[in-house]
C-alpha cells in the first residue's frame, strides 16, 4: 500500500464546474500537506499549504485536511481552461529534514 | 521573490560523460532538495540538504554526487549515467519546516 493515494484520473469537466480533487494517506505522522498544480514540461507549482485539520481559501482554491480520516481535498470554483494541468497532493514528515511524500497525480482537463 | 532557478534546462549527455546540474535560490532558505521525475510520475525524492549538510539520499546509486556549496547553491554532478537516468530534474527549497518551492526542472536525455 502506497503511503500517499491518489487517483490518477484522467478527469475531464466543462468550464464553471466545481472540481473536487482527494488524497487519501496512512501515515498519521504527516505533518504538513500541500497541492501543487503541474503543467507539461514545467516543475511543480504550489497552490495550497495546510498544517491543521480544517479548510483554507485562496481565491477560487480551498484545500480541507480531515487528519482523524486521513484524507485531504482541493476544491476548485469557476473552474478555467487555464487549469488544466496535473495536481499533486504532497505530505511531509520531518526526519532530521522536511521529507515530501507525493501522491500520483491527477489529470484534470477543464474544457472549454 | 519566490524563485528557485534551474541550469542548463535542458542537457543530452552520453554515457561516459560529467556534467553538473546547477540550482540557486536567494529566499534564505536554509534547506534544498533533488527531485528526480519521470513521464506521468510524480516527484521522487534523492537528496535533502539542510544547513548546507546532507540530511536525507534516498538510497541514490553514486553516479549522482550532489553537493552544497553554501546555502544558495546545490549541484548534482552527473557521471557514467545510464539512458533510465533519462528524466526532469527537480530542485527545490524551504524552509526547515514549510512549503517547498520548486524550479523548472532540467530536463536531462542520456543516450
Amino acid at each position: 500500500q502506497k503511503e500517499v493515494e491518489q487517483d490518477p484520473g484522467p478527469l475531464s469537466v466543462p468550464e464553471g464546474a466545481i472540481v473536487s480533487l482527494n488524497c487519501t494517506y496512512s501515515n498519521s505522522a504527516f505533518q504538513y500537506f500541500m497541492w501543487y498544480r503541474q503543467y507539461s514540461r514545467k516543475g511543480p507549482e504550489l497552490l495550497m499549504y495546510t498544517y491543521s485539520s480544517g479548510n483554507k481559501e485562496d481565491g477560487r482554491f480551498t484545500a480541507q485536511v480531515d487528519k482523524s480520516s486521513k484524507y485531504i481535498s482541493l476544491f476548485i470554483r469557476d473552474s478555467q481552461p487555464s487549469d488544466s494541468a496535473t495536481y499533486l497532493c504532497a505530505m511531509s514528515l520531518i526526519q532530521g529534514a522536511q521529507k515530501l511524500v507525493f501522491g500520483q497525480g491527477t489529470r484534470l482537463t477543464i474544457n472549454p | 521573490d519566490t524563485e528557485v532557478t534551474q541550469t542548463p534546462k535542458h542537457l543530452v549527455m552520453g554515457m561516459t560523460n560529467k556534467k553538473s546540474l546547477k540550482c540557486e535560490q536567494h529566499m534564505g532558505h536554509r534547506a534544498m532538495y533533488w527531485y528526480k521525475q519521470k513521464a506521468k510520475k510524480p516527484p521522487e525524492l534523492m537528496f535533502v540538504y539542510s544547513y548546507e549538510k546532507l540530511s536525507i539520499n534516498e538510497s541514490v546509486p553514486s553516479r549522482f554526487s550532489p553537493e552544497c556549496p553554501n546555502s544558495s547553491l546545490l549541484n548534482l554532478h552527473l557521471h557514467a549515467l545510464q539512458p533510465e537516468d533519462s528524466a526532469l530534474y527537480l530542485c527545490a527549497s524551504s524552509h526547515l519546516l514549510g512549503e517547498l518551492f520548486f524550479g523548472e526542472g532540467s530536463r536531462l536525455t542520456v543516450l
